[in-house]
């Protein structure tokens, strides 16, 4: 069965400082990962996915995330953060289901803070 | 590109009365959408698989005759909540699939509705 973990409910940092949000994954075959950002009362935006192509993503906003497969995980991570950055945070992994479509399954999320 | 609407934003409602939800695809033609739902500090949650002309396929638990789902174009996706009742209220999130680079499909999420029973 597909699941993801996120490690943790809440993480915080200063502004300025490196971000790493963590996640962890289960599958029983080689998965597409994904991580989007939702800010408060909106919907969700993409960061970043993995689809078996190259294990270290570049997303957009300066995030980026490496697939390890030895370690079934697909952290979070971003060098200096912004204020701007605050936001709850999903890792998602796609299970393929009869038909090609995918179902998305979501991970419980990270609240960033970030802080002056 | 790749956008979609939901409307309305927000809405409040008496029990026992029904709510629409729109869900539009404004750029490309969606033949699959799908219906989240979020409660306050929790993760989303599928409800249920929406294709244009057939029925929506319902995800374990989640009540057909309640969550009333039709799909009568290629670009539009309604959500009823029939007899709504208080803990109906949740932030109610639709997402509509589009085939992009590589031949992949990917989910394109709209900004939510947060639904509010008196």
């Amino acid at each position: 069965a597909q699941s993801v973990t996120q490690l943790d409910s809440h993480v915080s940092v200063s502004e300025g400082t490196p971000v790493l949000l963590r996640c962890n994954y289960s599958s029983s075959y080689s998965p597409s990962l994904f991580w989007y950002v939702q800010h408060p009362n909106k919907g969700l935006q993409l960061l970043l996915k993995y689809t078996s192509a190259a294990t270290l993503v570049k997303g957009i906003n300066g995030f980026e995330a490496e697939f390890k497969k030895s370690e079934t995980s697909f952290h979070l991570t971003k060098p200096s953060a912004h204020m701007s950055d605050a936001a709850e945070y999903f890792c998602v992994v796609s299970l393929p289901l009869f038909g090609g479509y995918n179902k998305l399954i979501f991970g419980a999320g990270t609240r960033l803070a970030v802080h002056p | 590109g790749a956008v979609v609407s939901q409307h309305p934003s927000r809405v409040i409602c008496k029990s026992g009365t029904s709510v629409k939800i729109e869900c539009r695809s404004l750029d490309f033609q969606a033949t699959t959408m799908f219906w989240y739902r979020q409660f306050p500090k929790q993760s989303l949650m599928l409800m249920a698989t929406s294709n244009e002309g057939s029925k929506a396929t319902y995800e374990q638990g989640v009540e057909k005759d309640k969550f009333l789902i039709n799909h009568a174009s290629l670009t539009l996706s309604t959500l009823t909540v029939t007899s709504a009742h208080p803990e109906d209220s949740s932030f109610y999130i639709c997402s509509a699939r589009d085939r992009v680079s590589g031949g992949m499909y990917e989910q394109f999420f709209g900004p939510g509705t947060r639904l509010t029973v008196l």
